[in-house]
C-alpha cells in the first residue's frame, strides 16, 4: 500500500485477554517500529526490528509484550493478559532503513476494560 | 519513558499570526525531526534536519537543527485554520551502533482563531 496500514483501528477487550494489533508497513521498508501512545502524552518506543529481527526490545514494558515480524514485511504485536494501564494508541512506523525519520500508520486504540 | 522537553505546552493565537515553538534535550541527537498530529490519525513528518545548525524550510514551516545538537525549533509564518493540531518534536540516532529509535517531545497544542 501507498502508507503504514494498522488494523484494527480499534479494540476494546476484558482485562485479562489476549490482544494482536497488526501492522504493514510501507512496501520495500526494512525498519519498522511500534510505540505506544498515552492521552496528552508523545509516542513512546517499544520495539524496533530491522528486517525480521528485533534489534531493539529495550520499550517493552514487561514481558506480556511481544511483537513479531516473521517474513520482514507485516508486524504484530501481541498483548497477553491484558491490563486497564495497557490502554492506549499503539502506533507503527517504518522507514526505509532505521534513519531518516520514520512513516507512521494511523494507530489501533486498545482499550482495555 | 525518556521525553524531551517541548514548550509551550500550548498554544491559542489569531489566523495570520507567526508561530514558534522548541524543543530541548540533555542528550545529543543526530537528527531532529517535527510531526504533526490530528485527532484520530498517526504523526505526520513535516521537517526533518540532518546536521547541527541546519535551517530548513518546507513552505510556511522553518525548522532549525541547534548548533549543540541538543534543542531544535519550529516556526510557523502567517498561520491557518488548518494549521491546528498537536505538534511533536523527535530526536533521533541513527548510524553504526544505533537503532533509530524516535524520542518524542510532549507535544504543543496548537489552535488558530479565524
Amino acid at each position: 500500500g501507498a502508507g503504514v496500514s494498522q488494523t484494527p483501528s480499534n479494540k476494546v477487550t476484558e482485562k485479562g485477554k489476549y490482544v494482536e494489533l497488526r501492522c504493514d508497513p510501507i512496501s520495500g521498508h526494512t525498519a519498522l517500529y511500534w510505540y505506544r501512545q498515552s492521552l496528552g502524552q508523545g509516542p513512546e518506543f517499544l520495539i524496533y526490528f530491522q528486517g525480521t529481527g528485533a534489534a531493539d526490545d529495550s520499550g517493552l514494558p514487561n514481558d506480556r509484550f511481544f511483537a513479531v515480524r516473521p517474513e520482514g514485511s507485516v508486524s504484530t504485536l501481541k498483548i497477553q493478559r491484558t491490563e486497564r494501564g495497557d490502554s492506549a494508541v499503539y502506533l507503527c512506523a517504518s522507514s526505509l532503513t532505521g534513519g531518516f525519520g520514520a512513516f507512521f500508520g494511523q494507530g489501533t486504540r486498545l482499550t482495555v476494560v | 519513558g525518556q521525553q524531551l522537553n517541548q514548550s509551550p505546552q500550548s498554544m491559542f493565537i489569531q489566523e495570520g499570526e507567526d508561530v514558534s515553538m522548541n524543543c530541548t534535550s540533555s542528550s545529543i541527537f543526530n537528527t531532529w525531526l517535527w510531526y504533526k498530529q490530528d485527532p484520530g490519525e498517526g504523526p505526520v513528518l513535516l521537517i526533518a534536519l540532518y546536521k547541527a545548525g541546519e535551517l530548513t524550510s518546507n513552505g510556511r514551516l522553518t525548522a532549525q537543527f541547534g548548533i549543540t545538537r541538543k534543542d531544535s525549533f519550529l516556526n510557523i509564518s502567517a498561520s491557518i485554520p488548518s494549521d491546528v493540531g498537536i505538534y511533536f518534536c523527535a530526536g533521533q540516532l541513527t548510524g553504526s551502533g544505533n537503532t533509530g529509535k524516535l524520542i518524542f517531545g510532549q507535544g504543543t497544542t496548537l489552535q488558530v482563531k479565524p
